[in-house]
């Protein structure tokens, strides 16, 4: 089975600064996919960025960039030019790509607070 | 396109009754997947749906079952609820059919509480 871990349960930024989350996880399986959504108070659970893992290339959305790490099973996000608008609860999140279906493994979340 | 719809928004139980959770997902999406938030827990995978047939089930007892209706829409039901299963259950939808790439979009979710 795999497993998501964050190991931050809170972070804090400043903003127009940049922060990292961070995200390792667990798997036997050689394709697979990663995301990270983002959880605001309004609740609705909303996509940041995704990353597939036969992919080199870290993914980037806009002020939101990936570091895929595929060999220390390690995929963390970094904010930049960081937002009132971007505190939320953030969460990594797996999914295979060896199996069907949609199922998502999440990890534990990262609070994060940005202060103006 | 209209999001992930989830009904009721709110809801109030007592322990021992039962309850139907509602899910419209996107147009076009025939997957539908159902999660359980807590506190306690985090974001649990409860199962996953397509084409009405059940293709994933996590891990929860027999009280918790779903089912998925021939425009896509799902329900999930609980039975004989306890006060653990207070929580908040998001429900997600995602186009693919066989694995693919595609994400999957959440609704606001239902905010059940067990007194």
């Amino acid at each position: 089975a795999q497993t998501v871990t964050q190991s931050q349960p809170e972070m804090s930024v400043q903003e127009a600064e940049t922060v990292t989350l961070s995200c390792t996880y667990d798997t036997s399986e050689s394709d697979y996919y990663l995301f990270w959504y983002k959880q605001p108070p309004s609740r609705q659970m909303i996509l940041v960025i995704r990353q597939e893992a036969y992919k080199q290339q870290n993914a980037t959305e806009n002020r939101f960039s990936v570091n895929f790490q595929k060999a220390a099973k390690s995929f963390s996000l970094k904010i930049s030019d960081s937002q009132l608008g971007d505190a939320a609860m953030y969460f990594c999140a797996y999914r295979s790509a060896e199996t069907s279906g949609s199922r998502l493994t999440f990890g534990e979340g990262t609070q994060l607070t940005v202060n103006p | 396109k209209a999001g992930v719809t989830q009904t009721p928004r709110y809801l109030i139980k007592t322990r021992g009754q039962q309850v139907t959770l509602s899910c419209s997902p996107i147009s076009g999406h025939r997957s539908v997947s159902w999660y359980q938030q807590t506190p306690g827990q985090g974001l649990q995978f409860l199962f996953e749906y397509f084409s009405e047939t059940q293709r994933n089930k996590g891990n929860f007892p027999g009280r918790f079952s779903g089912r998925q209706f021939s425009n896509s829409r799902s329900e999930m039901n609980v039975s004989t609820l306890e006060l653990g299963d207070s929580a908040l259950y998001l429900c997600a939808s995602s186009p693919q059919g066989l694995n693919g790439n595609q994400p999957q979009h959440f609704g606001d979710g239902t905010r059940l509480s067990i007194l």
